[in-house]
């Protein structure tokens, strides 16, 4: 069964840093492109970042680049997304979401499986 | 503002059918058959129903179904059951310069 678990620190000020976790298991982890997916409090979704299985390609949203960071560890199974200068309009529910491919492109960027989601809420 | 446009709300009783619109451009719905569904309950993970268009992942009862038409891909549920009431959103490619946009997203209601 695959599983996808998130986890982080969910509350930091304007202008500060976080990163986040997500722990995967149920499936060979290096096989598969992963991404990033937010939704703001009461909005839709919105693609954040995705990396491909052999970490050697990254790809962003406009709205993050530049100030996050996508990156992976294929021993530990684990993803990861380094959050920067974050902005008050970064406040959502991140979701670590699978890629059905290792490579993200065309039909290999839907997303097969997601995590239940972490808040982080960027406020003074 | 969502890069693809869907209708906020639809409903359906139950046993009836249901469909979904999502409207984009020839530079992503139009230009690809890479269109995908979620489905969203009341704070929930999204699920995937739907992708490539017309494909289900297995375990997706086939009471779900997709098509497009142009620059407009569709979602449609048949034989509605309480348990389809959700958020639904549809997302496509958009190109290598834009990988993934997703719709505003419905809110499907069961009568």
């Amino acid at each position: 069964e695959v599983q996808l678990v998130e986890s982080g620190k969910n509350l930091v000020q304007p202008g500060g840093s976080l990163r986040l976790s997500c722990a995967a298991s149920g499936f060979t982890f290096s096989s598969y492109a992963m991404s990033w997916v937010r939704q703001a409090p009461g909005k839709g979704l919105e693609w954040v970042s995705v990396i491909s299985g052999s970490a050697d390609s990254t790809d962003y949203a406009d709205s993050v680049k530049g100030r996050f960071t996508i990156s992976r560890d294929n021993s530990k199974n684990t993803l990861y997304l380094q959050m920067n200068s974050l902005r008050a309009e970064d406040t959502a529910v991140y979701y670590c979401a699978k890629n059905p491919k290792a490579f993200y492109s065309g039909s290999g960027t839907s997303f097969d499986y997601w995590g239940q989601g972490t808040l982080v809420t960027v406020s003074s | 503002q969502s890069a693809l446009t869907q209708p906020p709300s639809a409903s359906g009783s139950r046993g009836q059918s249901v469909t979904i619109s999502c409207s984009g451009t020839s530079s992503d719905v139009g230009g690809y058959n890479y269109v995908s569904w979620y489905q969203q309950h009341p704070g929930k993970a999204p699920k995937l129903m739907i992708y490539e268009v017309i494909k289900r992942p297995s375990g997706v009862p086939d009471r779900f179904s997709g098509s497009k038409s142009g620059n407009t891909a569709s979602l449609t549920v048949s034989g509605l059951q309480a348990e389809d009431e959700a958020d639904y959103y549809c997302s496509s490619y958009a190109g290598s310069n834009n990988l993934r946009v997703f719709g505003g997203g419905t809110k499907l209601t069961v009568l």
